[in-house]
């Protein structure tokens, strides 16, 4: 059974500091996906990593994947406030329908 | 274009009642699913579709039916409510199994007092 964990689950920051969200995993994937969600609102879809080492950027927000450690990254570089959000990693299970599996998400605060 | 359209956005039920929650998707995607999401939880798989005519449980299905007779629309019965279905349901569609990229609906706020 495909696990996701990731850490921490609450995050508060200043605004021009740098984080760093983690997402292991527990069986092999070949997608895995970064979203984020704002309150009350539906998922937004942010990055998805197909192959071992690598690595996408969009804005602040950079996310890379190894598959070796079964583990991603969400880095966030000099945090702004419009950045606060849940964000969630989720792996396609290829033995289950291709079901994407959750994990708990990241709750981020950037305090000005 | 609609992208994936869910109603009703709030529901509020009693124990025991029946309802549906509608999902119609307008991208001609063939797999369709449903989650759920409570506090603290990330997002549970409750049912599939990877095709009309097809469908499969997820992590979570008891309490819950589906069916899958157009391309378009998987709607997503709940048989007799219960307080633990309380949550907030998204449901989501792929253009195939394989797909690199899910749509989500804008979701469904559902109390079951």
């Amino acid at each position: 059974e495909l696990k996701v964990e990731q850490n921490p689950l609450f995050l508060s920051m200043q605004e021009g500091k740098n984080y760093t969200i983690y997402c292991n995993y527990s069986t092999t994937s070949d997608r895995l996906y970064w979203y984020r969600q704002d309150p009350g609102k539906s998922l937004e879809s942010l990055f998805v990593l197909l192959s071992n080492g690598a690595v996408k950027q969009e804005g602040r927000l950079m996310a890379s994947l190894d598959t070796k450690a079964r583990l991603s990254t969400l880095h966030i570089t000099a945090a702004v406030h419009d950045l606060s959000a849940t964000y969630f990693c989720a792996l396609a299970d290829e033995t289950s329908g291709s079901r994407l599996t959750f994990g708990e998400g990241t709750q981020l605060t950037v305090n000005p | 274009n609609a992208g994936v359209t869910q109603t009703p956005k709030f529901q509020v039920l009693k124990t025991g009642q029946s309802m549906t929650l509608q999902c119609a998707q307008d991208m001609n995607h063939e797999y369709m699913s449903w989650y759920r999401q409570d506090p603290g939880m990330g997002l549970r798989l409750i049912h599939y579709s990877v095709g009309a005519g097809i469908t499969d449980q997820g992590e979570v299905p008891n309490g819950y039916n589906v069916s899958r007779s157009t391309t378009e629309d998987f709607p997503l019965r709940l048989l007799s409510a219960a307080p633990s279905q309380t949550s907030v349901y998204f449901c989501a569609s792929s253009y195939s199994w394989r797909s690199r990229s899910y749509t989500f609906g804008s979701g469904t706020r559902l109390t079951v007092v």
